[in-house]
């Protein structure tokens, strides 16, 4: 069974660009989380679509948004890109959305860097 | 506020050394609490969950524990292979929270 696929893997953007990531989850699973890593901060969640429909949004900016698609493939996308927006960021997917005992499994993320 | 937080920020044991790495918790309505295990440039890796306080989870040299407000991953002689960062999170009514995480070096 295939895990969480995340594209691109590797990512450099200049400030004032914007990037979409891409995120395939596993087989069957409907709830799809974003979370953005940095050393500072750890995992920060970004929201999370369950059937097409965001259920929560972590407190980023509107830069950061997302969606997701019948098949239940995910994009995230942020615009306007700055130098802190330079993380690692994953992609989890789960069978049941949070708050349901969801166990989460992750991407290899996409790392992208802002120059 | 729901709040992760975990002890200590890092770890360093010898081979066989075993030690025990803390996350402590305030959540409205606690679903279940996870630990992940990260190892560099991968996502988290599912460990455990725990549901109820006093339950207890074990995976070779790892063993986890839970109590009203806190979790406790025992690790007993460890192995260089363990070395990673080790993620806690607690599930609430609608929501996941990660802690920071434990960087835990085995030196052989």
């Amino acid at each position: 069974k295939a895990g969480v696929t995340q594209t691109p893997r590797y990512l450099i953007k200049t400030r004032g660009q914007q990037v979409t990531l891409s995120c395939s989850p596993i087989s069957g699973h409907r709830s799809v989380s974003w979370y953005q890593q940095t050393p500072g901060q750890g995992l920060q969640f970004l929201f999370e679509y369950f059937s097409e429909t965001q259920r929560n949004k972590g407190n980023f900016p509107g830069r950061f948004s997302g969606r997701q698609f019948s098949n239940s493939r995910s994009e995230m996308n942020v615009s306007t890109l700055e130098l802190g927006d330079s993380a690692l960021y994953l992609c989890a997917s789960s069978l049941v959305p949070q708050g349901v005992l969801s166990i989460q499994y992750f991407g290899a993320g996409t790392r992208l860097s802002v120059l | 506020e729901d709040q992760v937080t975990q002890s200590p920020e890092a770890l360093r044991l010898q081979e066989g050394e075993s030690s025990s790495l803390n996350c402590s918790y305030t959540v409205s309505g606690l679903r279940g609490l996870f630990w992940y295990r990260q190892d560099p440039g991968k996502g988290p890796e599912f460990l455990f969950t725990l549901y109820s306080a006093g339950e207890e989870k074990e995976k070779e040299r790892l063993k986890a524990t839970l109590t009203k407000k806190e979790s406790f991953l025992h690790i007993t002689a460890p192995k260089p292979e363990d070395s990673a960062t080790y993620l806690c999170a607690v599930e609430g009514y609608d929501k996941v929270i990660f802690g920071p995480g434990t960087s835990l070096s085995v030196i052989p």
